[in-house]
């Protein structure tokens, strides 16, 4: 079945450090990708998506792209700031049975940003 | 800004009580979601709606119901919360119709803890 995984955290940086995330995915056919993010005692927020191979995705100086050759969607940041501190989460848009639209959903990765 | 709420955001109750967890939109969303997230951070789903008087289950067994008989109410119930219980819960909503891929908003979650 479709799957996604991501690289264990935590992740520790300092401010202004660069950042990337690791995710692959195992999937048939074409599906979309995510990127969200899930601040301390929130839900989670779309941080950026991309629906098809090549396509860059990028919010609040984050970016992704869709690299189906490779099956990634990796995030990347140059200049962390300590706000960014938060728990990123990767999906991808999975067709259940019906035509049902599902999100299947990394295990996270927390990240921590010191002054 | 997406505009889904849940209530409460924490509740600590005793076992054997039945609690009915609160999630509404007003965004007009044909497709809602539970979400369970363990403290690992993973998300799983454990029920969806396609619409009014649609309920399906999830990936991940629950005890939980769920009813839709209003597009912008999705309420989860467990009718004797035991400690097996103690999660967080996410709710979460998503646009369009047919199968096309449309990106989830989430609530912010409730906070459940079963003594």
């Amino acid at each position: 079945g479709n799957s996604v995984t991501q690289m264990e955290g935590p992740v520790t940086l300092s401010e202004e450090a660069f950042l990337t995330i690791n995710c692959t995915y195992t999937a048939t056919g074409y599906p979309s990708l995510f990127w969200y993010v899930q601040y301390p005692g929130e839900g989670l927020q779309l941080l950026l998506k991309a629906t098809k191979a090549d396509d860059k995705g990028s919010n609040k100086g984050f970016e992704a792209t869709y690299r189906k050759e490779t099956t990634s969607f990796h995030l990347e940041k140059g200049s962390v700031q300590v706000s960014d501190s938060a728990v990123y989460f990767c999906a991808l848009s999975d067709r259940g049975s019906g035509g049902y639209n599902k999100l299947i959903f990394g295990a996270g990765t927390r990240l921590a940003v010191h002054p | 800004e997406a505009d889904i709420y849940q209530t409460p955001r924490y509740l600590v109750i005793g076992t054997g009580k039945k609690i009915t967890l609160e999630c509404s939109q007003t965004m007009g969303h044909d497709k809602m979601y539970w979400y369970q997230q363990d403290p690992g951070m993973e998300l799983h789903l454990i029920h969806y709606s396609y619409g009014v008087n649609s309920t399906e289950k999830g990936d991940l067994s629950s005890e939980s119901t769920v009813s839709r008989i209003r597009t912008e109410h999705f309420p989860l119930t467990l009718e004797s919360a035991r400690p097996s219980h103690t999660s967080q819960y996410l709710c979460a909503s998503s646009a369009g119709t047919g199968t096309g891929v449309y990106e989830q908003y989430f609530g912010p979650g409730t906070r459940l803890t079963v003594t």
